[in-house]
């Protein structure tokens, strides 16, 4: 049971534009979101997070909103960068736990075309 | 200052054999998660300490699966009887303690049972 769900593989988009990432959870007991940025033969990076008391988090060019009545969020990234190209991952977690596990998602392959 | 550190970074087995997988966090940080991902996925929780102790050892799969943090600082997953679905990249993650979401990756340790 999949609980936190990126259902594109990939996505490409030019120099410059916006790229759009999104997520999607099931368990509404979730109330923390990370996304993290992961490149081949290291480990994932932390991007940018949200508090489910929020519904935006900005930090320069990296922005995330979160909807949570339809428990969806998205990580939009402008302007795209050709090394913003990576996998990245959308994670959550629940306080309520006390060991702030993650929960992550497959991730979706960011490229970023010159 | 210095990341999370794994070693080693790529360990081939053969089936039956035992091994174990070294985690050295960020100094400091009391917190530390140890992640399974397998091709394909996103990283999967398998087992969390604060301090010395697993707080918590949900994901581990099965029995033939420990890990131990004996002085709270470095710890080690050991895989006893390797089994070809044991192979993935181990990742270990640290973060400073109690309330904090953020944790901060290694880069993984590339297990392969041939």
């Amino acid at each position: 049971d999949q609980q936190v769900k990126q259902n594109s593989p990939s996505l490409s988009v030019q120099e410059g534009r916006i790229s759009i990432l999104n997520c999607d959870y099931t368990n509404s007991m979730f109330d923390y979101f990370l996304w993290y940025k992961k490149y081949p033969a290291e480990g994932p990076t932390f991007l940018i997070s949200i508090s489910s008391i929020k519904d935006k988090n900005e930090d320069g060019r990296f922005t995330v909103f979160l909807n949570k009545s339809a428990k969806h969020l998205s990580l939009h990234i402008v302007p795209s960068q050709p090394g913003d190209s990576a996998v990245y991952f959308c994670a959550a977690s629940n306080s309520g736990g006390s060991n702030y596990k993650l929960t992550f998602g497959k991730g979706t392959l960011l490229t970023v075309n010159p | 200052g210095a990341g999370v550190s794994q070693t080693p970074s790529n360990k081939v087995t053969e089936k039956g054999k035992y091994v174990e997988l070294r985690c050295d966090p960020i100094s400091g940080h009391t917190a530390l998660y140890w992640y399974r991902q397998s091709l394909g996925q996103g990283p999967e929780f398998l087992i969390y300490f604060q301090g010395t102790g697993a707080a918590d050892d949900s994901g581990l799969p099965n029995d033939r699966f420990f890990a131990v943090r004996p002085e709270g600082s470095v710890s080690t997953l050991k895989i006893q009887r390797t089994e070809r679905g044991d192979s993935a990249v181990y990742l270990c993650a640290s973060s400073p303690g109690r309330g904090t979401y953020e944790q901060y990756f290694g880069p993984g340790t590339r297990l392969t049972v041939t």
